[in-house]
């Protein structure tokens, strides 16, 4: 596609359902990452993928997110046993090496 | 380390005026610096990007002004206009590992009102 695609794009949960969220990154783009905005807020970094490898997790939260990404493409961020401070836009973005982060327009988390 | 300091929260400019935010940063590794815009509802789109070998970059209205040696730089938007009534993030970079990656460490933002 044009651009890095998200899905949903809102997400009202239940607390303690599991959630998964969608990244369709920019076609040919080689790494993808993953950020969280939280209402007002600046942008926090969870976690990147160089292909499919994701060298280093340890801007996750906590041990209930994950994330992989297949095919050199797609990568899908889930958040298990949610939690209210869970609420959140969480953003993907997709670059070709070094070059210009794009980001997508957000997935809108709420945990009730 | 890690972090870049941004400044301030919140500025409203009248029409025609000069807008400018500034950032701080620690770490001397951050090789590039770019600056985002976000529009409420929308993702952040990178407006303007320096990198610490030049002192100025022009794009328009908008020029970032670098300081290496005070480790500081600058969004200046002249003749502000309502439209650019937006959430502006600097942010910095340096290469991962093998470099086939970058990660961006962001400011907390600040949020622009011009007024008409």
């Amino acid at each position: 596609g044009a651009g890095v695609s998200q899905s949903p794009s809102n997400k009202v949960t239940e607390k303690g359902k599991d959630v998964e969220l969608r990244c369709d990154p920019i076609s040919g783009h080689t790494a993808l990452y993953w950020y969280r905005q939280s209402l007002g807020q600046g942008l926090e970094f969870l976690i990147y993928f160089q292909g499919n490898s994701a060298p280093d997790k340890s801007g996750l939260p906590s041990d209930r997110f994950s994330a992989e990404r297949t095919g050199g493409s797609v990568s899908t961020l889930t958040i298990q046993r949610t939690q209210q401070e869970d609420s959140a836009v969480y953003l993907c973005a997709s670059s070709l090496y070094q070059n210009t982060i794009y980001f997508g327009e957000g997935s809108w988390l709420t945990v009730v | 380390q890690q972090q870049v300091k941004q400044s301030p929260q919140s500025l409203i400019v009248q029409k025609g005026g000069i807008s400018i935010i500034n950032c701080a940063y620690e770490n001397t590794a951050f090789d590039y610096f770019p600056w985002y815009q976000q529009f409420p509802g929308k993702g952040p789109a990178l407006l303007i990007a320096i990198r610490p070998d030049v002192s100025e970059k022009k794009e328009g209205r908008f020029t970032i002004s670098f300081n290496k040696s005070a480790k500081q730089f600058s969004l200046h938007i002249m003749d502000s206009q309502p439209g650019d009534s937006a959430t502006y993030f600097c942010a910095a970079s340096s290469s991962i590992s093998s470099g086939s990656a970058r990660q961006l460490t962001f400011g907390s933002g600040t949020q622009l009102t011009v007024l008409p």
